[in-house]
C-alpha cells in the first residue's frame, strides 16, 4: 500500500506563477485535507473534502483552490503564488468515522 | 469551532527523566483527541488517540495520555524518555458530529528535546 502520495516533494516558484500540488490516496478514504506547516504555527487547515464533489474551506483558504473529482485525488492549486505561501504542505486522509489522519510526506514550496 | 492550546512550545529534558506535554482543548460538543509525532524532516505519525471508553490511552513506545473532560485536557506523559523521543509533538481535536467527524484541528506543537 502506498498510503498518501504527494508530488512534487520540492518546488521553487516565482511570485505570480501558478502550480498544482498533487495528492493521491489508495485507502478508499472519504475525507481528504490539505494543511500547511509553518514554524511556530503548527498545522493549519487549508481546505478539506468529505467525498467526491464536496469541498470546504479550512482556517487559511485564501490563495488556494481545490477540487475532488474522484475519491482518490485531491489536488491543491495555487493560482498566483506569493512569498507568504512559502511553507511545507501536507495532504492527509481518513475515514470519516474516527478522524484519524494518515499523512503524506509533505511538499516543500518556496516562492521567491 | 474547536481549538487546541499546547502550553509549552519547547520542553528540554534529560534522558530517563519523566516528561509531560500539556494540551487543552475547547469545544462545545463531544470530541476525539489525538497526539501526533513528527520526527525531523518527516511527516506526522499518529502516536495515540482517544475516541471513547477508557480515558487513559497508551502508545506502543511508552507514552500515555489521559482525557480529562472537566478540565478539557489531554496531557501526554512518559515516565522515562529516550534520546530517540526527540521530536515535535502535536495535539489535535476533532469534533464528533453524529455521522462522523471532520476537520482535525491541531495545536502549535511542542518540541521535545531529550539531552544525554
Amino acid at each position: 500500500n502506498a498510503g498518501v502520495t504527494q508530488t512534487p516533494k520540492f518546488q521553487v516558484l516565482k511570485t505570480g506563477q501558478s502550480m498544482t500540488l498533487q495528492c493521491a490516496q489508495d485507502m478508499n478514504h472519504e475525507y481528504m485535507s490539505w494543511y500547511r506547516q509553518d514554524p511556530g504555527m503548527g498545522l493549519r487547515l487549508i481546505h478539506y473534502s468529505v467525498g467526491a464533489g464536496i469541498t470546504d474551506q479550512g482556517e487559511v483558504p485564501n490563495g488556494y483552490n481545490v477540487s475532488r473529482s474522484t475519491t482518490e485525488d485531491f489536488p491543491l492549486r495555487l493560482l498566483s503564488a506569493a512569498p507568504s505561501q512559502t511553507s511545507v504542505y501536507f495532504c492527509a486522509s481518513s475515514t470519516l468515522f474516527t478522524g484519524e489522519l494518515f499523512f503524506g510526506e509533505g511538499s516543500r514550496l518556496t516562492v521567491l | 469551532a474547536q481549538s487546541v492550546t499546547q502550553l509549552d512550545s519547547q520542553v528540554p529534558v534529560f534522558e530517563e527523566a519523566p516528561v509531560e506535554l500539556r494540551c487543552n482543548y475547547s469545544s462545545s460538543v463531544s470530541v476525539y483527541l489525538f497526539w501526533y509525532v513528527q520526527y525531523p524532516n518527516q511527516g506526522l505519525q499518529l502516536l495515540l488517540k482517544y475516541l471513547s471508553g477508557s480515558t487513559l490511552v497508551k502508545s506502543i513506545n511508552g507514552f500515555e495520555a489521559e482525557f480529562n473532560k472537566s478540565q478539557t485536557s489531554f496531557h501526554l506523559r512518559k515516565p522515562s524518555v529516550h534520546i530517540s523521543d526527540t521530536a515535535e509533538y502535536f495535539c489535535a481535536v476533532s469534533e464528533w458530529r453524529g455521522g462522523g467527524s471532520e476537520k482535525l484541528v491541531f495545536g502549535k506543537g511542542t518540541k521535545l528535546t531529550v539531552n544525554p
